[in-house]
């Protein structure tokens, strides 16, 4: 299994611009979910998936959108790119709920410029 | 807000024990304490977590005080490896509950 995978590792973004984060998991996991990690700060919930065509927010979801049409796939838009959206990205799933032990993937380092 | 409180960083000596504290004083009684660790620009990676009783695995013990409201990760035998951010976080197992990071232990193991 290659457990949760996201694209791209990098990527920089103009002011304005937007791009699609994509993740993607194969351990046929209900939950899945976005954070977003500053510098120095712990993560913070952006989204979050409780099966296909189910989304929610999290803690800090302004600025971005997301869609769950499959099980395995759960991407996260950025609209309008700003620089207070320069993170890390990281994506999760869950077999059920967050109370499971959640498995992350390697993270998306975004730079808006 | 995170529920727990940790120290800013420790450090251990490798091949000692590392013991790291978590202060939860206001957890409720069904609700888990789970530990994660963030090794240096990586995606966190679970490590243990238990409600009432001491639990170990091949990574870590988890030691829960009577009362619950403290708990105490041990790693036996730090090497570099285990240098990280370590999360401590409460949660329970209602639906609507999410995980909360705070900003965690960051521990170095020094050789």
């Amino acid at each position: 299994n290659a457990g949760v995978t996201q694209t791209p590792k990098f990527r920089i973004l103009k002011i304005g611009q937007s791009m699609t984060l994509q993740c993607t998991q194969d351990m046929n996991h209900n939950y899945m979910y976005w954070y977003r990690q500053d510098p120095g700060m712990g993560l913070k919930l952006i989204y979050y998936s409780v099966g296909a065509g189910i989304t929610d927010k999290g803690e800090v979801p302004n600025g971005y959108n997301v869609s769950r049409s499959t099980t395995e796939d759960f991407p996260l838009r950025l609209e309008l790119a700003a620089p207070s959206q320069t993170s890390v990205y990281f994506c999760a799933s869950s077999y059920m709920g967050p109370v499971y032990e959640q498995y992350f993937g390697p993270g998306t380092r975004l730079t808006v410029t | 807000d995170a529920k727990t409180t940790q120290p800013t960083s420790m450090d251990c000596a490798e091949g000692r024990a590392a013991n790291l504290p978590c202060n939860h004083s206001t957890i409720s009684g069904n609700e888990y304490v789970y530990w994660y660790r963030q090794i240096h620009s990586q995606g966190p990676q679970y490590i243990i977590h238990g409600l009432k009783n001491n639990e170990t695995n091949e990574m870590a013990s988890l030691i829960i005080t009577e009362d619950r409201k403290s708990s105490t990760l041990i790693l036996p035998h730090a090497t570099l490896r285990d240098t990280a951010v370590y999360y401590c976080i409460v949660i329970g197992r209602g639906g609507s509950e999410k995980l909360v990071f705070g900003k965690g232990t960051k521990l170095t193991v020094n050789p």
